[in-house]
């Protein structure tokens, strides 16, 4: 069965330094992954997705993530954090093999970030 | 910013009581979800739609029933509220093509007393 996993609940990193949420993922076809952040009290917003070619991505905010196939694993990263980073990440998988064009996601369990000054 | 808007936002009712989520899209996107988001903060699919009379349920089986009747409109009901619906609901839409990302609302936060 696709799925994803987050397995940090919560990642602390101080302002400045450069952080990682990580996600690993598990499908039967071609992976195409997603990051979402999620503000309090607000919907989720895009930040980058891969589906083929180079494996690190850059997207919104400044943030990029690598893609391994290897590992099954899609990191977010960012070199430099801010204290408005602060918020709730989701990483995202859609099986093409299984979902086909429905655009069905399975979201991980989200990770939040906390960015002290 | 995505135009797709939930109404409303904050939403306290009495067990028992029917409510109506609303969710209308204006980007003209076929392919429209709801996802219930709960108190440990995990999305769960619970009902999808590829567009105009067209619904399927989602992953996580839920007791609400959903309608598409126009492309840009997905409401979300709920016969009859109880504490266990207690909970955030979110609305997505996907326009065609396979490739691209869903685009959110900002919720629906339901308490059920």
């Amino acid at each position: 069965a696709q799925s994803v996993a987050q397995p940090e609940d919560q990642v602390n990193v101080a302002e400045g330094n450069p952080l990682t949420v990580k996600c690993t993922y598990s499908v039967s076809g071609n992976p195409y992954l997603f990051w979402y952040v999620q503000y309090p009290n607000r919907g989720l917003q895009f930040l980058l997705k891969y589906i083929t070619g180079d494996n690190l991505v850059k997207g919104s905010y400044g943030f990029e993530a690598e893609f391994n196939k290897s590992q099954t694993s899609f990191h977010l990263k960012k070199p430099s954090a801010l204290v408005s980073d602060s918020a709730l990440y989701f990483c995202a998988v859609r099986d093409m093999h299984r979902s086909g064009n429905t655009g069905k996601l399975i979201f991980g369990q989200g990770t939040t970030l906390q960015v002290k000054p | 910013e995505a135009d797709i808007y939930q109404t409303p936002r904050y939403l306290v009712i009495g067990t028992g009581k029917k409510i109506t989520l609303e969710c209308s899209q204006t980007m003209g996107h076929d392919k429209m979800y709801w996802y219930q988001q709960d108190p440990g903060m995990e999305l769960h699919l619970i009902h999808y739609s590829y567009g105009v009379n067209s619904t399927e349920k989602g992953d996580l089986s839920s007791e609400s029933t959903v309608s598409r009747i126009r492309t840009e409109h997905f409401p979300l009901t709920l016969e009859s509220a109880r504490p266990s619906h207690t909970s955030q609901y979110l609305c997505a839409s996907r326009g065609q093509g396979a490739f691209g990302e869903l685009f959110f609302g900002e919720g629906s936060r339901l308490t059920v007393l």
